[in-house]
């Protein structure tokens, strides 16, 4: 069964330094999402790719996060210079292209990170 | 704006008991999306099941079933006979139609931590 990839599993850094996550989502999935799952919350949004193209990015932290999809299959998220308050887990999801919210996200393990 | 409440953000029960996750849902949209998700310890979300606004039948799923009523906004999960492998935490979300060409964005309740006890 195919499957949405992340790595790494887990990350501990040191506040400001950069790091990056990895996502490969189901292969043929246009549509690409980025979520911020901080501890005992739900998750939420931080970006969203359809093929290459940001099509939501408005609750990302742009002053020190960034993320890609430089040809439409896999991403990468980056935080540089990591706060303390970035500890979370990150999720990648994937779903088809079908538009209207019908279709449905499937999420990868996701990357725990600890700011130190 | 889109808005997702699990009232409950722990429930505890002994193996075998029946136990309803309540999920309640605000939306402007006359067509929307409806989903639950369950994260293990693991992490990963797994999904469940969807539903869209028109379609209210209640679905069951071997031991899971959901009622959907659009009256007083609400999509609970119903555990029968539950087991200790369904201890998790369970997610439901909202998607919204904003035919805008892509695929939208989850708004997630903060979700029920279910223990189920031997």
């Amino acid at each position: 069964e195919a499957e949405v990839a992340q790595s790494p599993r887990y990350k501990i850094t040191e506040k400001s330094q950069a790091v990056a996550f990895w996502c490969d989502p189901i292969s043929g999935h246009a549509t690409l999402y980025w979520y911020r799952q901080i501890l005992g919350q739900g998750p939420e949004l931080l970006v969203q790719f359809q093929d290459e193209s940001v099509v939501d990015d408005s609750q990302l932290p742009k002053d020190r996060f960034s993320a890609e999809r430089l040809k439409g299959v896999d991403s990468t998220l980056k935080i540089q210079p990591a706060e303390l308050g970035d500890s979370a887990m990150y999720l990648c999801a994937s779903s088809p292209w079908a538009g209207q919210g019908k279709e449905t996200q499937y999420f990868g393990p996701g990357t725990r990170l600890l700011v130190l | 704006a889109q808005k997702v409440t699990q009232a409950q953000t722990e429930i505890s029960v002994v193996e075998k008991e029946d136990v309803t996750l309540d999920c309640v849902y605000e939306t402007r949209d006359t067509t929307y999306y409806l989903f639950w998700y369950k994260q293990p310890p693991s992490g990963e979300l797994v999904f469940l099941i969807r539903r869209n606004s028109f379609d209210e039948q209640n679905e069951i799923s071997g031991r899971y079933s959901w009622n959907f009523q659009k009256s007083t906004s609400s999509f609970n999960f119903t555990i029968t006979a539950s087991q200790v492998v369904d201890s998790a935490v369970y997610f439901c979300a909202l998607s919204e139609d904003l035919n805008n060409n892509a695929g939208n964005m989850l708004t997630f309740g903060g979700g029920t931590r279910l223990m189920v006890k031997p």
